[in-house]
């Protein structure tokens, strides 16, 4: 069975412009989160879908993010204009279930450095 | 309001000699905690998890970490390190206010010395 897949690994931009990232889930799961760390800190919530649906978006910085989950499938998080303190990796993952002992199952992140 | 403080930012063992990492939460509910681990370029991966159901928790490659309502802790333990486990690590609860997403520690580095 396939992981969670994010593409790209690894994105390199400059103040301004605009960053697409991808999360392919495990297939099958309905939940998706988006978490990211920036360099020194601890790794933060951003978002969670329920299929295409947000359910909690409280960890969004600010209105240059937009998440999106078409279908209830793959999802996208877009920053746009990027700003030097986006830089950082941003994680996906997904669960079956939305549960307390739910485990959630991370992809490899997508590292951003916006410059 | 759940959280987790991971007490050492590095630590630092001999290979074949007992790994401690530290781990205090705090959580107005029976918490669910996990320990999760990342090697360098890789994605974050679950080592185990605690769920009410045992005290003593085995994870996989020989981790084991115990929940000790009294302490507030869940530390992960190894009886001896190998190289492979240099990697850095992550105490988790999940809040159970809605989405049950993660709350993460601040992450503690472990360095495996020959």
């Amino acid at each position: 069975e396939a992981g969670v897949t994010q593409f790209p690994s690894h994105s390199v931009i400059e103040k301004g412009q605009t960053v697409t990232l991808r999360c392919d889930p495990i297939s099958g799961h309905d939940n998706l989160y988006w978490y990211r760390r920036v360099m020194g800190k601890e790794i933060k919530f951003l978002l969670h879908f329920v299929k295409e649906s947000k359910q909690d978006e409280s960890g969004m910085p600010n209105n240059r993010f937009l998440a999106e989950r078409t279908g209830g499938t793959y999802s996208t998080l877009k920053v746009q204009p990027a700003e030097l303190e986006d830089s950082g990796v941003y994680f996906c993952a997904s669960s079956q279930e939305s549960r307390i002992q739910e485990t959630q199952y991370f992809g490899p992140g997508t590292r951003l450095l916006v410059l | 309001a759940q959280s987790v403080t991971q007490l050492d930012s590095h630590v630092s063992v001999s290979e074949g000699t007992p790994v401690l990492l530290r781990c205090n939460y705090s959580s107005s509910y029976s918490p669910s905690l996990f320990w999760y681990v990342q090697h360098p370029n890789k994605g974050l991966q679950l080592l185990l998890k605690y769920t009410s159901a045992a005290t003593l928790v085995k994870g996989i490659n020989g981790f084991e970490a115990e929940f000790k309502k009294s302490e507030t802790s869940f530390h992960l333990t190894k009886p001896s390190a190998h190289m492979s486990d240099a990697a850095e690590y992550f105490c988790v609860v999940s809040d159970p206010s809605g989405t049950y997403k993660y709350i993460f520690g601040t992450g503690t580095r472990l360095k495996v010395l020959a």
